[in-house]
């Protein structure tokens, strides 16, 4: 079956630090991927999204996300976090008129 | 242009009792699905509505149903409410099939 792993359900970096949150699907076809952000009591909100045009894909607040096909990847990064990235990570996937699968998330805490 | 909205915010009943959330999608998008969101079972898929059908549902029980009308604003309802149905509940919108979703802010379900 189709499906969304993120690895790592907490991550913490220090201001200032790389941030690197991993994704991975599994399925013999590419899909749609996203990363979505979810700020305490609100709704997720676009980082960024992969649709075959281009492997590496900028998204806001200076993040991005390369896929990688050889790995079925889509790690999403950001060379220099900041407080205010602290938050909840998504990663999904949509293949075609199926469903989106979310991943299960990761908080991300940003250390001062 | 402006975002989805769900009404209620927030919304406090007791077991035995149903509940009804809307959604009111992003003008122009005809694709709204529904979302649960606990600390213990993270995101979950509950259906898809495209064009007043159903397309794809989730693994819930028959408590949980919805519709969409034909202005593709969307309710959801919850019969004989239990505790474990305390949630976020998320509605997304989209333009067609595999196209980015946009969420709302949520509605916040308390049953005691």
């Amino acid at each position: 079956a189709q499906s969304v792993t993120q690895l790592g359900s907490h991550v913490s970096v220090s201001e200032g630090a790389l941030v690197l949150l991993r994704c991975n699907y599994s399925s013999s076809v590419p899909p749609y991927l996203f990363w979505y952000v979810q700020y305490p009591n609100q709704g997720l909100q676009l980082l960024l999204k992969y649709t075959s045009a281009a492997t590496l894909v900028k998204g806001i607040n200076g993040f991005e996300a390369e896929f990688k096909k050889s790995e079925t990847s889509f790690h999403l990064t950001k060379p220099s976090a900041h407080m205010s990235d602290a938050a909840e990570y998504f990663c999904a996937a949509h293949w075609g008129y199926q469903k989106v699968t979310f991943g299960t998330g990761t908080k991300l805490q940003v250390i001062p | 242009k402006a975002g989805v909205t769900q009404t209620p915010r927030y919304l406090i009943k007791t077991r035995g009792q149903q509940v009804t959330l809307s959604c009111s999608p992003i003008s122009g998008h005809r694709s709204v699905s529904w979302y649960q969101q606990t600390p213990g079972q993270g995101l979950q898929f509950l259906f898809e509505y495209f064009s007043e059908t159903q397309r794809n549902k989730g693994n819930f029980p028959g408590r949980f149903s919805g519709r969409q009308f034909s202005n593709s604003r969307s309710e959801m309802n919850v019969s004989t409410l239990e505790l474990g149905d305390s949630a976020l509940y998320l509605c997304a919108s989209t333009v067609g099939a595999a196209d980015t979703q946009y969420f709302g802010p949520g509605t916040r379900l308390t049953v005691l």
